[in-house]
């Protein structure tokens, strides 16, 4: 069974750039959650999709950050501007239902200079 | 507000031997699950183990085991004949529910290293 996919690996932008990651679910899992590690911490969810509807979103900071899982399988998330402080990994999970297991994916190191 | 503690930052072990990983959690939740997950340099975050938080008797996943202290709120990881594929960070987590959501919280994380 292939894993949780996300791209790119690794991005290296400018502040106020915009940058966009990609992640792919693992096949049939409903539920999805991007999170934001910064180097040293452990990771903090940004938002959580059940299919295409959001669950939760209540830690990404809506001025900057968006994100979207348009047909409920693939999702986008984008900054812009992005800011010194976004420099992090941008974890991508997925479970099969709102009280399964998270499976993560290997996350987008993100550098903002 | 729920969070998560881990106290030691890094922790180094022998190989073959034993090392216990700290975890204390606040919490007013009745209903809830602990983790463990190990993260390798690669950054593909592996659960090792879960707890739930209504069972009284600890979890254990092979060499992994963990010594649950609900009263205490404490959850700490053990891992019995460390190996050098055990070296990782690793992060304890405590999920709850609000309003059908399942949400994860995650402690700073520790560092582990073993040595050969």
């Amino acid at each position: 069974e292939a894993g949780v996919a996300q791209s790119p690996r690794y991005k290296i932008i400018e502040k106020r750039q915009s940058v966009a990651f990609w992640c792919n679910p693992i096949s049939g899992h409903a539920t999805l959650y991007w999170y934001q590690q910064i180097l040293g911490q452990g990771p903090k969810l940004l938002i959580q999709f059940q299919n295409n509807g959001v669950v939760d979103d209540s830690q990404l900071p809506k001025d900057r950050f968006s994100a979207e899982r348009l047909k409920g399988v693939d999702s986008t998330l984008k900054i812009q501007p992005a800011k010194l402080e976004d420099s992090a990994v941008y974890l991508c999970a997925s479970s099969l239902d709102l009280a399964g297991e998270q499976f993560f994916g290997p996350g987008t190191r993100l550098t903002v200079l | 507000a729920q969070t998560v503690t881990q106290s030691q930052p890094e922790m180094s072990v022998q190989e073959a031997e034993t090392v216990t990983l700290s975890c204390t959690y606040d919490t007013s939740e009745s209903d809830y699950y602990l983790f463990w997950y190990k993260q390798p340099p690669s950054r593909q975050m592996i659960l090792v183990i879960r707890q739930e938080a209504y069972k009284q008797q600890n979890a254990t996943e092979n060499r992994f085991s963990v010594n649950f202290q609900k009263a205490a709120k404490s959850f700490s990881l053990k891992i019995s004949d460390s190996q050098l594929g055990d070296a990782a960070m690793y992060f304890c987590a405590y999920r709850f529910g609000i309003q059908g959501a399942q949400k994860l919280v995650f402690g700073q994380g520790t560092r582990l290293t073993i040595n050969p």
